[in-house]
């Protein structure tokens, strides 16, 4: 099966400055890999996803992340932090089983912007 | 608007009374799941289904069971038998198409006393 990690379950970073979530993941197979963040109370919403093609995949509100096969990993950046990012990041790995696909998430990263 | 609506927000319950959770989309979806998330835990698979009257456990079905008569629902229902209810949950689904990525509704909060 597959499994996600992510590493830091808080990040803290200043407004303007560079954020780096990472993430790391196990599979069998060529994995398909997400970004979602949630806003308290809410549900999930996708910034972006990796299937096939280019390894550095842009998404919404200004991150990207890059799929490295080498190092098993899909860390989220954004190159400049602004108050309004604070929120919680998962990362999820697809699995395809007989009986259909699912995700498989990592236990998230808390981020903290401070003025 | 197309989206998958969760209802209610926030629910509240005694203990040892089941309570259904409501979870309804109008994207057309064939697939759609149900999660649990507790804080540093994030989130856990209970049931999913693919296709109406099929689902399947997922990792932590114990205490919960599910139905899909209709494409565009699927209830959960906690049973009194899940030691521990309270949690967020939130519910999801695919298009038969798309590469794996879920969509996922508001949530609904449940505390049991």
């Amino acid at each position: 099966a597959q499994s996600v990690t992510q590493l830091g379950s808080h990040v803290s970073v200043s407004e303007g400055a560079l954020v780096l979530l990472r993430c790391n993941y196990s599979s069998s197979v060529p994995p398909y890999l997400f970004w979602y963040v949630q806003y308290p109370n809410q549900g999930l919403q996708l910034l972006l996803k990796y299937t096939t093609g280019a390894t550095l995949v842009k998404g919404i509100n200004g991150f990207e992340a890059e799929f490295k096969k080498s190092e098993t990993s899909f860390h989220l950046t954004k190159p400049s932090a602004h108050m309004s990012d604070a929120a919680e990041y998962f990362c999820a790995v697809s699995e395809w089983e007989t009986s259909g696909s699912r995700l498989t998430f990592g236990e998230g990263t808390q981020l903290t912007v401070n003025p | 608007d197309g989206g998958i609506t969760q209802s209610p927000k926030y629910l509240f319950r005694k203990e040892g009374q089941n309570v259904t959770l409501s979870c309804e989309q109008n994207l057309n979806h064939d697939a759609m799941y149900w999660y649990r998330q507790d804080p540093g835990q994030g989130l856990r698979l209970i049931y999913y289904s693919q296709i109406v009257n099929d689902f399947q456990k997922g990792d932590i079905a114990e205490g919960y069971s599910v139905s899909r008569e209709k494409k565009e629902s699927f209830p959960l229902t906690v049973t009194s038998a899940q030691k521990n209810p309270t949690a967020f949950y939130l519910c999801a689904s695919r298009t038969g198409t798309s590469v794996y990525e879920q969509y996922f509704g508001p949530g609904t909060r449940l505390t049991v006393t």
